[in-house]
């Protein structure tokens, strides 16, 4: 079964500065997808980035950017010069068209999300 | 574009009572899909619909919990005889086909007395 771990529960940080949120998956799909979503305190939840695991290039959106590794089921997800409008929860998730239940499902399995204070 | 909506934002009902929830996703995704977050803790999958045939259910979806969506259209999610373990934050996305992105509604948060 799929699995996704965010071992941080809350990262604070100052204003401008650099961080990078935590994300280890377990899948048994070769194909799989995974995201990132932020939770601000409104409770929407707000898409921010995708990826594709035939695709491991890493790249750079903005104040985004993401690390993909296979290798290390790893998808750590950095925002650049933090601002306090960051502020939320966020979410890493693993969509997988399940070949435990017919492969067709692509349901997302979250983590636990980790809580990211910026303060100014 | 409008994105996914739902209603009500929020519900509080006593316990025993029936509540029904509404999701309209974004026109034309044909893919929709119910979860249910508790506090603290990361969206769980409830069940999906691919148009207008629900595909799959939760273990998570006792046969308290219902889910419809005729015509492949809106979808709605009732639970019978609320217990105060129903009480969370009910989300729904929707996504144009399968490998799409969700995309999420701003959920409706349920309480039960």
């Amino acid at each position: 079964a799929q699995k996704v771990t965010q071992a941080q529960t809350e990262i604070s940080v100052v204003e401008k500065e650099d961080v990078t949120l935590d994300c280890v998956y377990e899948t048994r799909d070769t194909t799989y997808y995974l995201f990132w979503y932020k939770q601000p305190p409104s409770g929407e939840l707000v898409f921010l980035i995708r990826r594709n695991s035939f695709d491991e290039q890493n790249e750079i959106s903005g104040r985004y950017s993401w690390n993909f590794q296979k290798s290390t089921s790893s998808f750590n997800f950095t925002i650049t010069a933090s601002q306090v409008v960051d502020s939320a929860v966020y979410f890493c998730a693993l969509s997988e068209a399940g070949v435990d239940s017919g492969g067709s499902n692509y349901k997302l399995t979250f983590g636990k999300g980790t809580l990211l204070t910026v303060n100014p | 574009d409008t994105g996914v909506s739902q209603n009500p934002r929020h519900k509080i009902t006593k316990r025993g009572q029936n509540v029904t929830f509404r999701c309209d996703p974004i026109s034309e995704h044909n893919r929709l899909y119910w979860y249910r977050q508790t506090l603290g803790q990361g969206p769980e999958f409830l069940t999906y619909f691919q148009n207008e045939a629900q595909l799959e259910k939760s273990r998570l979806l006792s046969d308290r919990f219902s889910a419809e969506r005729p015509k492949g259209s809106f979808s709605t999610l009732e639970i019978q005889r609320t217990e105060q373990g129903d009480s969370a934050m009910y989300l729904c996305a929707s996504s144009l086909t399968r490998r799409e992105t969700q995309y999420f509604g701003p959920g409706t948060r349920l309480l039960v007395l």
